[in-house]
């Protein structure tokens, strides 16, 4: 079935340092929603990219699709302490049209102040 | 800003109990959805729900899972018999449509204990 890829799993970071997630597919991918999940919440949606190559930012955080359409990232300037959580990459969709989310496995972010 | 809401927050069951987790999707969205998370893992997509009918199903939403919107506002998930491994959070969705960049609004999740 659909599959996305995320990795890493884990990353500690000192408050102060960049921060990236990368979400990988072997089919390509429709489109990719990025999520985040703070300790104990629930996901909130951040951003969707869907055209190729393309880049979103929001303040400190930058989005990537790949240019095949297989990859994307967030990347995090200057990680803050408000940044800890878990990051999502979701493709909507796929090979329905239902509107389901299939999530990639998550990337926790801790940040030590 | 509206919200999607869910209730209640924590269930605890004994294993072989019916469940119903609860869920009051944003007024104007009609598009729901039913996802879970087993404790540290990823969330995983259960069942999407479109005027009143199932649109798409995951395998993990086999014959002892319904859903139903019985009046209107509430969106209901009912477990029939509940085993050890429906042990996780349940998260309801909703979004105004299904098409490709609507983001989906999350309720706060039912944590789900079976005893």
């Amino acid at each position: 079935g659909q599959q996305v890829m995320q990795i890493p799993q884990y990353q500690h970071v000192q408050e102060g340092e960049d921060f990236t997630t990368y979400c990988n597919s072997s089919t390509t991918l429709s489109n990719i929603q990025w999520y985040k999940q703070r300790p104990g919440g629930h996901p909130v949606f951040l951003i969707q990219l869907v055209k190729s190559g393309e880049v979103k930012k929001q303040k400190r955080l930058t989005f990537q699709f790949g240019e095949a359409k297989k990859n994307s990232s967030l990347h995090i300037t200057a990680t803050q302490t408000t940044d800890v959580g878990t990051y999502f990459c979701a493709e909507a969709n796929g090979s329905s049209n239902t509107g389901k989310l299939i999530f990639g496995q998550g990337t926790t972010l801790q940040v030590k102040p | 800003e509206p919200e999607v809401t869910q209730t209640p927050s924590h269930q605890v069951t004994q294993m072989g109990q019916e469940v119903i987790l609860r869920c009051v999707p944003i007024s104007n969205h009609l598009y729901f959805y039913w996802y879970r998370q087993i404790l540290g893992q990823k969330v995983e997509f259960l069942v999407s729900f479109y005027n009143n009918e199932i649109s798409e199903k995951s395998e993990i939403f086999d014959d002892q899972f319904s859903v139903e919107r019985p009046d209107g506002s509430n969106f209901t998930l009912k477990i029939r018999s509940t085993k050890l491994e429906d042990s996780a959070m349940y998260f309801c969705a909703s979004s105004v449509n299904r098409v490709n960049g609507q983001p989906q609004h999350f309720g706060d999740g039912t944590r789900l204990s079976i005893l």
